[in-house]
């Protein structure tokens, strides 16, 4: 079955440094990997996705994540946090041929002055 | 982009009683919808998945006659708690496809159910 390690489980970041969420994957094919951001009060908003093509992928608000397949990991990167940034983060990997998304536990980013 | 809203945002109940959420695609149509549990700090745990037309394919440990779907348009699913209690008190959050395989999937805000 399909499962998805996100292993920090708070990071705190001084706003201006970089940042590294790790996520790894256990996945039998080509995985379908996702990264989403949860704010209070809003719904999952999607950061960027993988599934073939270009391991290194660009998503919205400057972050970026990258596929290892020897890894299993697909770590998310932003070179510059923001205050804004502080949110929950979760990796996920979708299901063979359902659409499904399996989560990670989650990652809350904190972000100090 | 797409957007997915739930209604209510919020809702409390007594044990007993039941609680229907509503969760629609608001430009775009949706055959097929997922249901999820988020309980407080940890991870999006996937209910079941709401086929417009048909009916819903529930993970396993969910009990289907508790947590009732039912899809009835392409931009409409609704999940019922039947005969609430305490533990089940969560925060309840739907999403819906905007395509195939791959495609991004749009989230609702989420529900907060609370039941005394």
């Amino acid at each position: 079955a399909q499962s998805v390690t996100q292993p920090d489980i708070h990071i705190t970041v001084s706003e201006g440094a970089s940042l590294e969420l790790r996520c790894n994957y256990s996945y039998g094919a080509t995985p379908y990997l996702f990264w989403y951001v949860q704010s209070p009060g809003q719904g999952l908003q999607l950061l960027l996705k993988y599934f073939s093509g270009d391991t290194l992928v660009q998503g919205i608000k400057g972050f970026e994540a990258e596929f290892k397949r020897s890894q299993s990991s697909f770590n998310l990167r932003k070179p510059s946090v923001h205050w804004s940034d502080a949110a929950e983060y979760f990796c996920a990997v979708e299901d063979t041929g359902f659409q499904k998304l399996v989560f990670g536990t989650g990652t809350r980013l904190l972000v100090s002055p | 982009g797409a957007v997915v809203s739930q209604h209510p945002s919020w809702v409390i109940c007594k044990s007993g009683t039941s609680v229907k959420i509503e969760c629609r695609s608001l430009d775009f149509q949706a055959t097929t919808m997922f249901w999820y549990r988020q309980f407080p700090k940890q991870s999006l745990m996937l209910m079941a998945t709401s086929n417009e037309g048909s009916k819903a394919t529930y993970e396993q440990g969910v009990e289907k006659d508790k947590f009732l779907i039912n899809h009835a348009s392409l931009t409409l699913s609704t999940l019922t708690v039947t005969s609430a209690h305490p533990e089940d008190s969560s925060f309840y959050i739907c999403s819906a496809p905007a395509g195939g395989r791959g495609d991004t999937q749009y989230f609702g805000p989420g529900t907060r159910l609370t039941v005394l």
